[in-house]
Order: C-alpha cells, then structure tokens, then sequence
C-alpha cells in the first residue's frame, strides 16, 4: 500500500461526457503528479501540482484540467470525452519535488473506459 | 518522440538466473534514472535509481547499469525468483528535483520456476 488513494478505480463512460478522477496523495506529501497509461504505452506525464500551485505540465490535452486543493487532494478534470481518452490514470505522490531518492510513490491507478 | 526505449517488450527467465533489463535513451540531458516495478491491478513502486554521476548502483538484489556514452542503462536482477514477475518501466529525469519523469513503455518479466 502505498498510501496514495485514487477514486474511482473503476468509470465506464459514453464520448462526449466528463468525468472527475480523484487523488489523496500520502500523509505529509506536498506534490501531485498525474499520469496516463494508454494500451501498450509507458506512463505520459500529464500535470504536477506542488502545495496547491501548478509546477509542470506535460502532454495534457486543452479538455483536461486538474487542480489541488488546500487539503492537498487533487482533482482531475476529463471533459468531452473520446474514444482514445480510454486509458489507466494514474496519481503519484512526493515528499517535495521529487522526494529524497527521487521516487514517486503511485496510486492503483484510475480506469477509465469511453464507449 | 519517445525519448525513453525499452525495446523488449517480454522476457522470460528462468528462475535463479540472471535478468537483464535494457533501456536507451536520447536526450542526453537527462541525469537521473530510475527504474519502477508494477504488479497487475497496482500502481507502480519504486525500485532502484542512479545518478548520471555514477555508473553502477546495487541494492540487494538488483544492480542498475549506466552507460552515458552509449545512452544505455540496465537492470540486473539476480538470482530471479518468481515474485520478480512484472512489468518493469525505466524512467528518467532530467535533474534530481526535477519533477518530470519520462517513462519508457515497459518490459514485461516471467520468471519461470
């Protein structure tokens, strides 16, 4: 258990909607990193979040949208869904930046199905 | 552009014997590499990592390899026993501190008892 929560584990959804992944990262952790999963694909970086501000950005999509809140749990935000939308989420969490030996510790990950 | 390889997207081992898992790389820039181990059904955990100031980093086990003139780094697990079944995804950084991690896509690893 690696102490970061992701809800729902599991969302099957029609094109065209939106929907909210949820992330509580680990006790003490001020950095929230998202990441996508496609089939037969490594992890994309989405977005990082870093005591409530936003630190970096990878390859998000305009649809896409996250925030941290002061509670710092994090939200992310998939509007006008796609096919191709269908993929595992991830969220991950650090102590600072990227940790004391630099590892990012990982939710179960999001499911996200579009029909 | 995928910028973090890994080529092989299997391998199959015998148990108690060596694993050697390859990963290259393109930006040169990058100077801290990590490897992370996912089990079905989980996020992935953290295993391994190594500065690009150093060429070899050992933990038990497992024996991260870099070598920067070829962009190439590896994972050496052994002896591999069954629990070793995974995926395992190499990543990379471009300073330690720096918050983001480029992952290759992931070399699934059976053990065969």
């Amino acid at each position: 258990d690696s102490g970061v929560t992701q809800t729902p584990k599991h969302l099957i959804t029609a094109t065209g909607q939106r929907v909210t992944l949820r992330c509580s990262p680990r006790s003490g952790d001020l950095s929230v990193y998202w990441y996508q999963q496609s089939l037969d694909q490594g992890l994309q970086f989405l977005i990082q979040y870093y005591n409530g501000e936003e630190r970096a950005k990878g390859n998000i999509l305009e649809r896409f949208s996250a925030q941290q809140f002061p509670d710092l749990h994090s939200e992310l935000n998939l509007s006008s869904l796609e096919l191709g939308d269908s993929a595992l989420y991830f969220c991950a969490s650090s102590v600072g930046l990227l940790g004391l030996t630099g590892e990012l510790f990982f939710g179960e990950g999001s499911r996200l199905t579009v029909l | 552009d995928q910028q973090v390889k890994q080529n092989s997207p299997s391998l199959s081992v015998q148990e108690g014997r060596i694993s050697i898992l390859n990963c290259d790389y393109t930006n040169s820039m990058f100077d801290y590499f990590l490897w992370y181990k996912k089990y079905p059904a989980e996020g992935p955990t953290f295993l391994i990592s190594i500065s690009s100031i150093k060429d070899k980093n050992e933990d038990g086990r497992f024996t991260v390899f870099l070598n920067k003139s070829a962009k190439h780094l590896s994972l050496h697990i052994v002896p591999s026993q069954p629990g070793d079944s995974a995926v395992y995804f190499c990543a990379a950084c471009l300073n330690f501190g720096n918050e983001k991690l480029t992952f290759g896509t992931g070399t699934r690893l059976t053990i065969i008892p």
